[in-house]
């Protein structure tokens, strides 16, 4: 166990719709990442929080939006539905958000778009 | 921009047998490497990384990498392999220098062991 909490694990849904994947990171890590694994795109790095601030952004689509809460806790964002936006969302956490960290992956969140 | 190439997609491999695991990056003045492994139906966990020192990691399940800096390789070896090694391994590059923190993952490789 990671420590990294993902909620929900399986969501299927339709196309155009959106839905909200929710993170809670490991007791006291500041920074969480967002990743999206898909067959054909592998592990894509989509964003990273670090104490409620974006950090940094890789390929994620305006689409998708994220943010960090005060608790520290995070959504992610995905709006009007492609079948291409199936895959497996992972949200991520470590201490400091710096590059040497350790970054501790949580189980992952299974989108299905119909 | 940093980048990484696992040269093998899938490795099989009989139980008991050595294996290696290949990654390339692309270079720069200097980086961190990692090693994170996937079960099936499980999200990533780091088997190693180097930051700086010995070029010789050693991880946890018996895995070691060795940095070769003029190669720029970061391959991962295991002298004897178990059945529950079975799993995807990915290769993953950050850069030091940067504000933010971007760590790139190879596309990842399924090693099979074969009873």
């Amino acid at each position: 166990d990671s420590g990294v909490t993902q909620t929900p694990k399986h969501l299927i849904t339709a196309t155009g719709q959106r839905v909200t994947l929710r993170c809670s990171p490991r007791s006291g890590d500041l920074s969480v990442y967002w990743y999206q694994q898909s067959l054909d795109q592998g592990l894509q790095f989509l964003i990273h929080y670090y104490n409620g601030e974006e950090r940094a952004k890789g390929n994620i689509l305006e689409r998708f939006s994220a943010q960090q809460f005060p608790d520290l806790h995070s959504e992610l964002n995905l709006s009007s539905l492609e079948l291409g936006d199936s895959a497996l969302y992972f949200c991520a956490s470590s201490d400091r958000g710096s590059g040497g960290d350790t970054i501790y992956f949580g189980e992952g969140s299974w989108l299905t778009v119909v | 921009a940093q980048s990484v190439t696992q040269l093998d997609s899938q490795v099989p491999v009989f139980e008991e047998a050595p294996v290696e695991l290949r990654c390339n990056y692309s270079s720069s003045v200097s980086v961190y490497l990692f090693w994170y492994v996937q079960y099936p139906n499980q999200g990533l966990q780091l088997l190693l990384k180097y930051l700086s020192g010995s070029t010789l990691v050693k991880g946890i399940n018996g895995f070691e990498a060795e940095f070769n800096k003029s190669q720029t390789s970061f391959h991962l070896r295991k002298p004897s392999v178990h059945i529950s090694d079975t799993a995807e391994y990915f290769c993953a590059v950050s850069d030091p220098n940067t504000g933010g923190f971007k760590t790139i993952f190879g596309a990842g490789t399924r090693l099979f062991v074969k009873a």
